[in-house]
């Protein structure tokens, strides 16, 4: 079956450090792959959108790669800030669905 | 423009109960779907619609069923509550393309089943 994992301990990084996420996948050939941003009792908000065709996209301080042969995506905060503390979901889509990770709990310390 | 509206916010069942949650959008969007997200087992999609009239099964649809009968609305209902349909519950309004695929998400229904 389609599988999504993403780290299920928390990140605690400092405040100015670069955060790095991992997404990896089975089981699974995504069209693209997107990474969502959620924050306690709120539903998930978009950042970024990376196509199969793509190794890497950037926006702002937010970087996403892309390894089909890996099945892995790396998402990383550079200048991290106290704000970007969240939960941060990798989302694969493939035809009509998409399909989400558990999301690793991101804390920025100041 | 308030995007992706989910009515109620917060819900308490009894075993046995029934209830339908509501989805509106104001986007325009073809493709609706309904998710759950339990602790540490992330978004599970329940069901989904590609267009007005039209409905198809996600990974753990059984309890739940669907209905669009409008394009801006998209129903989720339980007919007979049981304690592990406890959850919150999403939904999502997009448009699948590797352009713009991204999906919009409502603030979340918290339903509890007693």
């Amino acid at each position: 079956s389609q599988k999504i994992e993403q780290n299920s301990e928390a990140l605690n990084i400092q405040e100015g450090k670069t955060a790095t996420l991992t997404c990896n996948y089975t089981n699974y050939s995504p069209a693209y792959l997107q990474w969502y941003r959620q924050d306690p009792g709120r539903g998930p908000v978009f950042l970024l959108l990376i196509r199969e065709n793509e190794k890497e996209k950037r926006k702002e301080r937010l970087k996403v790669t892309f390894d089909t042969t890996l099945k892995q995506s790396l998402f990383h905060i550079t200048a991290s800030q106290p704000a970007d503390s969240a939960t941060y979901l990798c989302a694969l889509t493939g035809g009509f669905k998409t399909i989400f990770g558990a999301g690793t709990r991101l804390f920025v310390k100041a | 423009n308030a995007g992706v509206t989910q009515t109620p916010k917060f819900r308490v069942l009894k075993t046995g109960q029934s209830m339908t949650l509501l989805c509106a959008q104001d986007m325009n969007h073809e493709y609706m779907y309904w998710y759950r997200q339990d602790p540490g087992m992330g978004l599970r999609l329940i069901h989904y619609s590609v267009g007005e009239g039209t409905t198809a099964k996600g990974e753990v649809p059984d309890g739940y069923n669907v209905s669009r009968l409008k394009k801006q609305n998209f129903l989720l209902g339980l007919e007979s509550a049981a304690p592990s349909q406890t959850s919150v519950y999403f939904c999502a309004a997009g448009r699948p393309s590797v352009i713009t695929g991204e999906l919009f998400f409502g603030e979340g229904s918290r339903l509890t089943v007693l």
